[in-house]
């Protein structure tokens, strides 16, 4: 079983719906999560970053954490066809080593 | 602020030969981390370095090496390559080194390896 497992889709949705990606994890030592944008041919560009429990929110974007049943979420609202994109979750304890998910492939259509 | 830069960004080699990918990190960034990007197994630590010193490996065999220049710029090296190692290698910048919980990270736009 990977540490961080994540739906690979592809996720096709219409623009405008409000999209939800989501990861699993399974070390409990892991506090910090990740959620990256990577666009074709392109590196991934942090979207948000979410230390322990809770949620954070960004413009049209909220990360969301459960500890208790080790969820990671995030919620785009109001998509567009710009967010299309591979979205990766990560995940990290306090050594160094990010876990990345293997990334949802996301299609907004107009 | 310029950001992290790979090179070459597109490479074919063929089994058996060596290749030698360069990033150079955003200025002021002193860590540097490399990950090998595949569509079955995601993106993968490779290793970091920090102040010209390897800092954390990941799980790959030593055909998989790296170094740090005095100014930060990165290099990693492949040696007898394989039809898997066929991948994207990223590199990321960070200013510090210590993980998540010291500082975050941000990535080039990777270099394609094609292992014929």
């Amino acid at each position: 079983q990977k540490e961080v497992e994540q739906d690979p889709g592809p996720l096709s949705v219409p623009e405008g719906a409000i999209v939800s990606l989501n990861c699993t994890y399974s070390n409990s030592a892991f506090q910090y999560f990740m959620w990256y944008r990577q666009y074709s041919r392109k590196g991934p560009e942090l979207l948000m970053y979410t230390y322990s429990s809770g949620n954070k929110e960004d413009g049209r974007f909220t990360a969301q954490v459960d500890k208790s049943s080790k969820y990671i979420s995030l919620f785009i609202r109001d998509s567009q066809p710009s967010d299309s994109a591979t979205y990766l979750c990560a995940s990290a304890s306090g050594t160094y080593k990010y876990i990345f998910g293997t990334g949802t492939r996301l299609k907004v259509l107009a | 602020k310029a950001g992290v830069t790979q090179t070459p960004r597109y490479l074919i080699k063929t089994r058996g030969q060596q290749v030698t990918l360069s990033c150079s990190p955003i200025s002021g960034h002193r860590s540097v981390s490399w990950y090998q990007q595949t569509p079955g197994q995601g993106l993968q630590f490779l290793f970091e370095y920090f102040s010209e010193t390897q800092r954390n490996k990941g799980n790959f065999p030593g055909r998989f090496s790296g170094r740090q220049f005095s100014n930060s710029r990165s290099e990693m090296n492949v040696s007898t390559l394989e039809l898997g190692d066929s991948a994207l290698y990223l590199c990321a910048s960070s200013r510090t080194s210590g993980g998540a919980g010291a500082d975050t990270q941000y990535f080039g736009p990777g270099t394609r390896l094609t292992v014929l």
